[in-house]
């Protein structure tokens, strides 16, 4: 099994839906990343958190949110999904300090 | 607005070759540096990572860190077909909140 899942791997959803992504890990690690990814503009964070009750903004958040249920478990909601939410998503974990991130299989998302 | 700066590409090299990728950096409070290969619709992987200025070599890769230029490089030696991909450079922030990303650099290896 991966030690970071994602889910689901691709979505088709009409604009204005509610859809959420799921994140869970078996890493043990405490922080976990939202990103998005589009052609030309890199990944860009949306959300991250520390732990279970530290949740920050990224650098783009607005139109999504985000809860973090347990240590392993991390969701992203698109409360009213748009076209331009359509990009792959990737969540991402790492322990505390200088250590580079271990990233999901991601989630392809089409907002039609 | 702390910056990651990478040449986009594509760099194209010859199968055999060595290919180098560059990367500068604008916080000079960072500390942890690493690079990333990205297939085409896949998940960034981490390949390297370094800490300290000088050379780290793993197998055909060798990343470079200079802090004081503020740059990091990776080389790929005796390169490969299946080394074409994007490649990420990731600075930690001094804070050592968060990665910052570069827009990475396209690399085709040709046979």
């Amino acid at each position: 099994d991966a030690d970071v899942t994602q889910t689901p791997r691709n979505r088709i959803t009409k604009t204005g839906k509610r859809i959420m992504l799921e994140c869970s890990q078996t890493k043990g690690h405490d922080r976990m990343y939202w990103y998005r990814q589009d052609p030309g503009l890199g990944l860009r964070l949306i959300y991250y958190s520390f732990d279970v009750k530290d949740i920050n903004k990224g650098e783009i958040s607005d139109g999504y949110s985000v809860s973090r249920q347990a240590q392993a478990k991390f969701s992203l909601s698109l409360e009213s999904a748009i076209p331009n939410q359509t990009a792959l998503y990737f969540c991402a974990t790492s322990f505390t300090g200088n250590y580079g991130y271990t990233f999901g299989s991601g989630t392809r998302l089409t907002v039609v | 607005q702390k910056e990651v700066e990478q040449n986009s590409g594509p760099l194209s090299v010859p199968e055999g070759a060595i290919a180098s990728l560059n990367c500068t950096y604008s916080d000079r409070g960072s500390q942890s540096f690493f690079w990333y290969r990205q297939y085409s619709g896949k998940s960034p992987e981490l390949i390297m990572s370094i800490y300290s200025n000088g050379d780290k070599e793993d197998g055909r890769f060798t990343a470079q860190l200079n802090k004081a230029s503020q740059y990091v490089s990776l080389l790929i030696r005796d390169s490969q077909p299946s080394d074409s991909a994007t490649y990420l450079c990731a600075v930690m922030a001094g804070n050592n909140r968060k990665l910052i990303w570069g827009l990475g650099t396209s690399l085709a290896v040709n046979p």
